[in-house]
């Protein structure tokens, strides 16, 4: 969806690194989320936030920090990558409602290899 | 949340209806069912979603049994562009977004 934009498409980087991976929407959508997918399997929920200041951790957040710098930015860090954080990263926006209610929008994703 | 099971894979031809079932037996009350598909390398999109009976749109109709255990997408007249995986998503309003997982998904193969 051309209205979630996820910045870089690709990266490459060797373990201990920090990287950032930032994500943009400009569907006015409150609600914004970091997932991770990993080859063959389903998304999991690392990072979620509600408005610029609430943000909650998903199922799996250790070794992932994020941060959300304006309603329609959300940035996900990993402060020092390990190479099974391998994985194709997708940030999404929602509307209101509850979860499995809300229509979810999703970026292009973000391929991530971690040497 | 309630867990969703779903066949890992299923195959078709270009126009028969494609019918793929989604298992969630421990369904809240308050839980919507949501089916995304997904393509490779890209982001998942948003098909359908309902509560019960039957919901249909321009793409797909979504059956939903009286006691909401299970749920049945339906493609119509599917086309090789419906190669695709596809997720059934059940949402727990009650214990909030962080157990909110898309599962494994059912990888639909449509052949000439």
């Amino acid at each position: 969806d051309a209205d979630v934009t996820q910045t870089p498409r690709n990266r490459i980087t060797k373990t201990g690194k920090r990287i950032m991976l930032e994500c943009s929407q400009t569907k006015g959508h409150d609600r914004m989320y970091w997932y991770r997918q990993d080859p063959g399997l389903g998304l999991r929920l690392i990072y979620y936030s509600f408005d610029v200041k609430d943000i909650n951790k998903g199922e799996i957040s250790d070794g992932y920090s994020v941060s959300r710098q304006a309603q329609a930015k959300f940035s996900l860090s990993l402060e020092s990558a390990i190479p099974n954080q391998t994985a194709l990263y997708f940030c999404a926006t929602s509307d209101s409602g509850l979860a499995g209610q809300e229509t979810q929008y999703f970026g292009p994703g973000t391929r991530l290899l971690v040497l | 949340l309630a867990k969703t099971t779903q066949p890992i894979s299923m195959d078709s031809y270009e126009g028969q209806e494609v019918n793929i079932t989604c298992s969630h037996n421990n369904i809240a009350t308050n839980d919507y069912i949501t089916w995304y598909q997904q393509f490779p390398s890209q982001g998942p999109r948003f098909i359908i979603q309902g509560y019960k009976t039957k919901v249909t749109n321009e793409v797909a109709s979504l059956f939903i049994p009286a006691d909401r255990k299970s749920s049945t997408l339906s493609l119509p007249r599917v086309s090789l562009s419906d190669t695709a995986v596809y997720y059934c998503l059940v949402g727990d309003g009650y214990t909030g977004f962080q157990k909110l997982v898309f599962g494994t998904g059912t990888r639909l193969l449509v052949s000439p």
